[in-house]
């Protein structure tokens, strides 16, 4: 069964470094997500992506956030400048259009820790 | 008022027994909802999508009111493997997930 995957599982970073969140979404679905989870905390909307460019951004995805699909089958998420408070399960998500159940498949997380 | 909110929990039950959780999404313009269920630290696998007449699969049971702005999920017969949390989750018009902060559910032997 096709599966959503993500590298690396875990990242761990210092404040201030930069990171890069990588996904492979199932190959034929066209819209991406990210969503991320702070511990103990609700899973929270970050963005979506459909057609090479951001559909909706939440207010937690400021100008320290972009997201690329570089090739046919990369979506990632860099930070710019990691804060403490970027601590989180990262979430990549895809869903293909053309079902009507609209489920987004998740990916099984990469764990950012910045220290 | 939250978004989508659910009931606190932990539920701790017994095997064998019935669970009803609850849920309450604010934005009335809401067309999609779904159960997820998410296990301690892994990502959300969705687990039912609802629907306006209600819809069962197997012990689980999903239930809309659209007028009350309310979602119940039932689970008959817990197994212990049932234990994990429960997220109740809306879709938005743009199609982005707007999740509840879950419900625990721990089934003890």
């Amino acid at each position: 069964e096709p599966e959503v995957t993500q590298t690396p599982s875990h990242q761990v970073t210092q404040m201030g470094q930069e990171v890069i969140l990588r996904c492979v979404p199932i190959s034929n679905h066209l819209y991406f997500y990210w969503y991320r989870q702070i511990l103990g905390q609700k899973v929270e909307f970050l963005v979506s992506f459909y057609n090479n460019e951001i559909s909706e951004k939440s207010e937690i995805f400021d100008d320290q956030f972009s997201v690329e699909r570089p090739d046919g089958s990369n979506f990632t998420l860099k930070i710019r400048s990691t804060k403490l408070e970027d601590s989180a399960m990262y979430f990549c998500a895809s869903s293909d259009p053309k079902k009507a159940s609209n489920e987004q498949f998740f990916g099984p997380g990469t764990r950012l820790t910045v220290l | 008022r939250k978004e989508v909110e659910q009931d606190p929990g932990p539920f701790n039950v017994p095997e064998g027994a019935t669970v009803a959780f609850n849920c309450t999404y604010s934005n009335s313009a809401s067309q999609s909802f779904f159960w997820y269920r998410q296990d301690c630290r892994k990502e959300p696998k969705l687990l039912m999508s609802v629907y306006s007449s209600g819809n069962e699969d197997g012990r689980f049971t999903a239930q809309l009111n659209r007028a009350s702005q309310y979602i119940s999920l039932l689970i008959r017969d817990s197994k212990l493997s049932d234990s994990a949390t429960y997220l109740c989750v809306v879709i938005s018009q743009g199609g982005k997930l707007i999740f509840g902060q879950g419900t625990e559910l721990s089934v003890k032997p």
